[in-house]
Parts: structure tokens; C-alpha cells; sequence
């Protein structure tokens, strides 16, 4: 069965470094998602992402965030300065448009662990 | 915005005995998605629901969706410790298909 997969699964970086998190959808899924979790709380929507533009954000995603689809595979999310705060699980997830109700779904990575020191 | 309703927030059950997790949505949904999350690891896909009134079972879980699409349930029978964890509902609201909500988990502790 088709995969979304992250890497690393798990990243610690210094306070005001920048990191790149990465993702591959799945192949021919059009719609790509990154969600935050902080630990013990909730899965917490982040940015969608179709036709190679931001579709929509939420608040959390603010100018430190961008997403970028560099090579028509890849998709990744850089946090600029990270903080403290941004230590969480980050998931990626891709979607095959609407419309197609049978092959219609959601898939998640398994996650990236960042650690912010 | 939307949010999805999870009850209860925490269950211990003794081994053996079966138990329900419900989730709740104010507005209509195009798809019901439920996971099951070991504390501070990834997302495991459990089971989708897309039509009114469907019902999936994977071994000992059943799901359930609602005729409005809008309430779903997970019923598991006989739990086993093996069920522990957390258990999040996910969905995507019919008039945006940009965003995917996952309600906040209930934790189950199932006791031998």
C-alpha cells in the first residue's frame, strides 16, 4: 500500500537554527498537508498546500514556516529560527483531489520528532 | 470553525470488558477518519468512513457513521492491553476540503 514518508524521524536542533523537515507523498496525490503536534496535545493543522501555491494556513504557520514542492516529489516545511516552542511531532500528509470517492483518503506520515535545545 | 467532540477524554477498562469512544461533529463531514496514536509517536490509520450510516470492523474495532455524517463511534470488543493508547478521530468538513481536523484523543488504559 502506497506510502507518505518522512524523514528524519527524529531531529534536534539548536534555538535559532533553521531545519528542513521533508516528506514524500504519495505519488499521485495532488493536495499536501503538514500538521504539529505537541506532545500530549492535540494534532494541530499547520498549511495545505495544491498546485504548487499555499492554499490555506492557520495561524500557528507564521513567517518563520514556509512549505516548498522542490522537485515535483518532495515536499518539505522549513522553520527558519526555531524556538523552544516548536518542539513537536510534525506530520505530513498528502490527498488525492475530491471527486474521487472510492481512491478518496488522507494518508499521514509517521511523523518527524523535532527537539528544539 | 470546526472542531470535532471526543468522549471520554480518558477510559481504563479491565481486560476482556468492551468499551466506546465516541466523536462529534456540528457540522456535516465528508469523511471519518479514526487513528490510534501510542503517547508521543506517530498516527495509525485505523478505519475511514465516507457514507452515511457505514460500518467497518477490522478485527476486534468497529466503527460506525452516523445517517447525517455528522457523529461517529468506535466500539471495541474485548479489550485487550494491546488496545491501549490513544484513540483520535479525524475528519474533513464537507465545505472545505483544504483543512483535516483531528478531535483531541481519548486515552485508553486497558488494565490486565
Amino acid at each position: 500500500e502506497p506510502e507518505v514518508t518522512q524523514t528524519p524521524s527524529h531531529q534536534v536542533t539548536q534555538m535559532g537554527q533553521e531545519v528542513i523537515l521533508r516528506c514524500v507523498p504519495i505519488s499521485n496525490h495532488l493536495y499536501f498537508y503538514w500538521y504539529r503536534q505537541i506532545l500530549g496535545q492535540k494534532v494541530e493543522f499547520l498549511v495545505s498546500f495544491y498546485n504548487n501555491e499555499i492554499s490555506e494556513k492557520s495561524e500557528i504557520f507564521d513567517d518563520q514556516f514556509s512549505v516548498e514542492r522542490p522537485d515535483g516529489s518532495n515536499f518539505t516545511l522549513k522553520i527558519r529560527s526555531t524556538k523552544l516552542e516548536d518542539s513537536a511531532m510534525y506530520f505530513c500528509a498528502s490527498s488525492e483531489a475530491r471527486g474521487k470517492a472510492l481512491n478518496y483518503g488522507y494518508t499521514f506520515g509517521s511523523g518527524t520528532r523535532l527537539t528544539v535545545v | 470553525s470546526q472542531e470535532l467532540e471526543q468522549s471520554p477524554q480518558s477510559l481504563i477498562v479491565q481486560e476482556g470488558k468492551n468499551l466506546t469512544i465516541n466523536c462529534t461533529s456540528s457540522k456535516t463531514l465528508y469523511g471519518l477518519y479514526w487513528y490510534k496514536q501510542k503517547y508521543g509517536e506517530g498516527l495509525i490509520f485505523l478505519m475511514m468512513l465516507q457514507k452515511g450510516g457505514e460500518e467497518k470492523s477490522h478485527e476486534k474495532i468497529t466503527a460506525k457513521l452516523d445517517e447525517k455524517k455528522q457523529q461517529s463511534s468506535l466500539h471495541i470488543t474485548a479489550s485487550q492491553p494491546s488496545h491501549a493508547g490513544i484513540y483520535l478521530c479525524g475528519a474533513d468538513p464537507v465545505y472545505n476540503f483544504n483543512k483535516f481536523y483531528f478531535g483531541s484523543g481519548t486515552k485508553l488504559n486497558v488494565k490486565p
